[in-house]
């Protein structure tokens, strides 16, 4: 039981470039979401989904987009990288929404945009 | 944007010494509160998950009380070993509005426990 992988470890993208970071947990939760963590500031919500082909924005989508098309996964893509997206990305996953029951996180991905 | 705060940011403590942390949250529609541990290149893990006012969990040395109609939690460490050293993350969770079943996460309170 592997839990949440995040690939990959750490990344540096140039301005414009676009990526995805791959996330997987194999603990058939259904609730899965992608924070953001800067210096200074807690983790902050990018995007949520709550099952296949549902998804959500949280506090910061802006410059990311997400799908859903399986449980299991769910990528995040940076269309256009940008200097202010530089941060680390965690990818959690939970058996409920509704943030009642804990959350599983994932190593974390750190990305530097230059 | 819902506002969750922690006090103290940092804290040093002596190996031996109790201590303990604040998470204020908002006193309306609350749904639930949860405690992580951060310890440093690894990733967050939960120590609590709470829904009902009054709750009291225990895990270990580590303690968690909840107050929902005052909006405040307290976590607190008896003993504190050098290996407690981390962040302590608190997310509340809100039962209504657009923040509906979303975590709003503290900045964290950094603990250094010194041998």
């Amino acid at each position: 039981n592997a839990g949440v992988t995040q690939t990959p470890k750490f990344q540096v993208l140039k301005t414009g470039q676009s990526m995805t970071l791959q996330c997987a947990q194999d603990m058939n939760h259904e609730y899965m979401s992608w924070y953001r963590q800067d210096p200074g500031m807690g983790l902050r919500l990018i995007h949520y989904s709550v099952g296949a082909g549902i998804t959500d924005q949280g506090e910061v989508p802006n410059g990311y987009n997400v799908s859903r098309s399986t449980t299991e996964d769910f990528p995040l893509r940076l269309l256009s990288a940008a200097p202010s997206q530089t941060s680390v990305y965690f990818c959690a996953s939970s058996s409920a929404p509704l943030g009642g029951r804990e959350q599983y996180f994932g190593p974390g991905t750190r990305l530097t945009v230059t | 944007i819902l506002n969750v705060e922690q006090s103290p940011q940092s804290l040093h403590v002596q190996e031996g010494d109790s201590t303990n942390f604040t998470c204020s949250f908002p006193s309306s529609n609350f749904y639930a509160l949860h405690w992580y541990r951060w310890e440093t290149a690894k990733s967050p893990e939960a120590l609590f998950v709470m829904t009902l006012n009054g709750d009291e969990k225990k895990k270990g040395r580590i303690s968690a009380t909840l107050n929902t109609k005052e909006g405040y939690s307290y976590l607190y460490i008896k003993g504190s070993q050098p290996e407690d050293s981390a962040t302590y993350l608190c997310a509340f969770a809100n039962a209504g509005g657009t923040s509906y079943g979303k975590l709003t996460f503290g900045q964290g309170t950094i603990l250094t426990v010194h041998p």
